[in-house]
């Protein structure tokens, strides 16, 4: 399994852009890059997927490197409620999701 | 479209108990995927089941099992359990099309406590 990582904890202020950052190094042609994020007390929910171009969705946006070694998540506008634990996963094919330690975001007001 | 839902939501056992948790996917989704979550050890991939079979599987003994009925719904098992079982257990669905490039829909979570 293509493995990732990412800073264990980062801080913004709330309405600042938020940039997570995530290293894949060994990233396949055809892994997808996934991002999901955990809130307090609820299960992961999904937040942006990509292959290689950039994506933006009304969450975040999802930006790849171009030899798609690293990629970045961005927050345009953080907010309380977005202080979460996030993962950047990748997946090929059928393969099982493994998930890291993530990123734990705080968000001061 | 209801979520994902999984029962029991709380469970009290005793090592060397057994346990079946349920999940229910969402309507339509054919996937459904199993994960435990801890602190030391945070979210880990136990198995995964499409049309009633077994398609990928996590490192877990063997104490670990579960199944998927026809209408997509499915169960774990944790025999003789341990205090180590501890844990969140959370069910994931999908739709299976395309599985790289789907999202999988999570449930709010068992929470096992092994006493």
């Amino acid at each position: 399994d293509a493995k990732t990582t990412q800073p264990n904890s980062m801080e913004s202020n709330e309405e600042e852009p938020v940039h997570l950052p995530c290293n894949h190094s060994t990233i396949s042609g055809t892994d997808y890059i996934h991002w999901y994020r955990q809130l307090p007390s609820q299960g992961p929910e999904y937040v942006i997927h990509g292959l290689t171009s950039n994506v933006n969705n009304r969450m975040a946006s999802l930006a790849i490197a171009e030899d798609r070694k690293s990629s970045t998540l961005i927050l345009h506008r953080a907010t309380l409620r977005d202080a979460a634990v996030y993962y950047c996963i990748l997946r090929k094919g059928a393969q099982k999701l493994v998930f890291g330690q993530g990123t734990r975001l705080t968000i001061n007001p | 479209k209801a979520g994902v839902t999984q029962t029991p939501r709380y469970l009290i056992k005793t090592r060397g108990q057994q346990v079946t948790l349920s999940c229910s996917p969402i309507s339509g989704h054919r996937s459904v995927s199993w994960y435990q979550q801890t602190p030391g050890q945070g979210l880990q991939f136990l198995f995964e089941y499409f049309s009633e079979t077994q398609r990928n599987k996590g490192n877990f003994p063997g104490r670990f099992s579960g199944r998927q009925f026809s209408n997509s719904r499915s169960e774990m098992n944790v025999s003789t359990l341990e205090l180590g079982d501890s844990a969140l257990y959370l069910c994931a669905s999908s739709l299976f099309y395309n599985p790289s490039q789907e999202t999988q829909y999570f449930g709010p979570g068992t929470r096992l406590l092994v006493l």
